[in-house]
């Protein structure tokens, strides 16, 4: 399967900041995705982007499809303690695909 | 509520024992998926499926059988030839196909053999 390269792979960061990710293919997608998994839980979609260039927002967070189709990035600011899980993206090769491809994960952990 | 069911959430096994993990959905979905999740790797494809009675193969399924007898259940089956079985197995569902790219999951079920 193709793979997604997605950094960095666990942050600790202090309430209030803000946080950045980001992911890399070496494929092009015509969908990138960002989810949230908690302990014990299945991912949840954050975010959902469509078309290159365009920059979503969902409340706190924002995302961005990179130019190249190859890249996407996920920014979180005032962080919560709520905020705690694995954030992954995902990359969906083209119209019809039958899978989606998960990067790595970044592992996100908020000190109060 | 509709959703996505697994069981059983924990499962311990002896080595050379087959498992079915079960999975149901109330979402009215037509296509169903099982992931495999490992520790620091993203999700694996393991075995999907969009209509009853049909299914195919993911990018890891080898060792992995499944079923899709009713649309609202996609069993799957962990053999004895699974090298490594040992993993946090999800089960997604979607509408149709994966057109948006949002796959709703379940809480998902640990394997751990022994």
């Amino acid at each position: 399967g193709q793979q997604l390269n997605q950094s960095p792979q666990s942050m600790f960061i202090q309430e209030g900041e803000d946080v950045s990710m980001n992911c890399t293919s070496s494929s092009i997608f015509n969908t990138w995705l960002w989810y949230k998994q908690e302990p014990g839980e299945g991912p949840v979609l954050l975010i959902a982007l469509y078309k290159a260039g365009e920059l979503t927002s969902n409340g706190r967070l924002t995302a961005q499809f990179g130019i190249t189709r190859k890249d996407s990035f996920l920014n979180i600011s005032a962080s919560i303690p709520s905020d705690v899980g694995i954030y992954f993206c995902a990359g969906l090769p083209l119209s019809g695909a039958n899978n989606l491809f998960f990067g790595t994960g970044t592992r996100l952990t908020v000190i109060p | 509520d509709g959703g996505i069911t697994q069981s059983p959430k924990y499962l311990f096994r002896k080595e050379g024992q087959n498992v079915t993990l079960s999975c149901e959905q109330n979402l009215n979905h037509d296509a169903m998926y099982w992931y495999r999740q490992d520790p620091g790797q993203g999700l694996r494809l393991i075995y999907y499926s969009q209509i009853v009675n049909d299914f195919q193969k993911g990018d890891i399924a080898e060792g992995y059988s499944v079923s899709r007898e009713k649309k609202e259940s996609f069993p799957l089956t962990v053999t004895s030839a699974q090298k490594n079985p040992t993993a946090f197995y999800l089960c997604a569902s979607t509408p149709g196909d994966l057109g948006t790219g949002e796959l709703f999951f379940g809480e998902g079920s640990r394997l751990t053999v022994l």
